[in-house]
């Protein structure tokens, strides 16, 4: 495997189910970030880890909860979502968390019934 | 309110001609430009960067311009070809934002056999 690989694809869950999405890099990178991008919106970022430590969480709310074993490996805990969470979950990695280009994983397209 | 904006949703340009994709921002202590390509069912692809030192930066048909006065980027890819045909996002980021990329909604170019 290279790159960035992300798993599922495709996700169906209802609101009162606990899922995770997995995330991992074979890019050798020391930063790894989750993004949503829902319909007719941009990307947003929603956390940030530098070394396996979170450096960045913008205002996500906590039904959302990452998890970042070591560097290659990245989680994305779901519990009690709603419907409105449902978007495309992107996966990125950069060599370190400063103005680095981000290499994505494919996504994970989620629905919450 | 966003700091990156695509203002054109699409773009449609012949096979063999130039495509010229814009992007406009807000936030002055934006350094750092990416454009990223996009297919369906895959997570954005780096393309080319430029920082904001540079007005120009160039990598085989692919150019991406900066005009710091007008907040203004665009991307010229010339020739244009039908592999060409996916979404492409502008994105951008500031020295001291943790490498926090600001996205715009994307313009799907389509090139026209």
């Amino acid at each position: 495997e290279t790159g960035v690989t992300q798993t599922p694809r495709h996700l169906v869950m209802g609101m009162t189910n606990k899922k995770s999405l997995k995330c991992e890099q074979h890019l050798g990178h020391n930063a790894m970030y989750w993004y949503k991008q829902s319909a007719k919106k941009p990307l947003e970022l929603m956390f940030v880890y530098n070394f396996k430590e979170q450096t960045e969480n913008n205002s996500v709310p906590s039904r959302f909860s990452p998890e970042c074993p070591n560097s290659s490996h990245l989680f994305l805990h779901l519990h009690t979502l709603q419907p409105e969470d449902s978007a495309l979950y992107l996966c990125a990695s950069s060599q370190d968390p400063v103005q680095e280009t981000q290499y994505f994983g494919p996504g994970t397209r989620l629905l919450v019934l | 309110d966003q700091q990156v904006k695509q203002n054109s949703p699409s773009l449609s340009v012949q096979e063999g001609r130039i495509s010229i994709l814009n992007c406009d921002y807000t936030n002055s202590m934006f350094d750092y430009f990416l454009w990223y390509k996009k297919y369906p069912a895959e997570g954005p692809t780096f393309l080319i960067s430029i920082s904001s030192i540079k007005d120009k930066n160039e990598d085989g048909r692919f150019t991406v311009f900066l005009n710091k006065s007008a907040k203004h980027l665009s991307l010229h890819i010339v020739p244009s070809q039908p592999g060409d045909s996916a979404v492409y996002f502008c994105a951008a980021s500031a020295q001291t934002g943790a490498n926090n990329l600001f996205f715009g909604t994307g313009t799907r170019l389509t090139v026209i056999p």
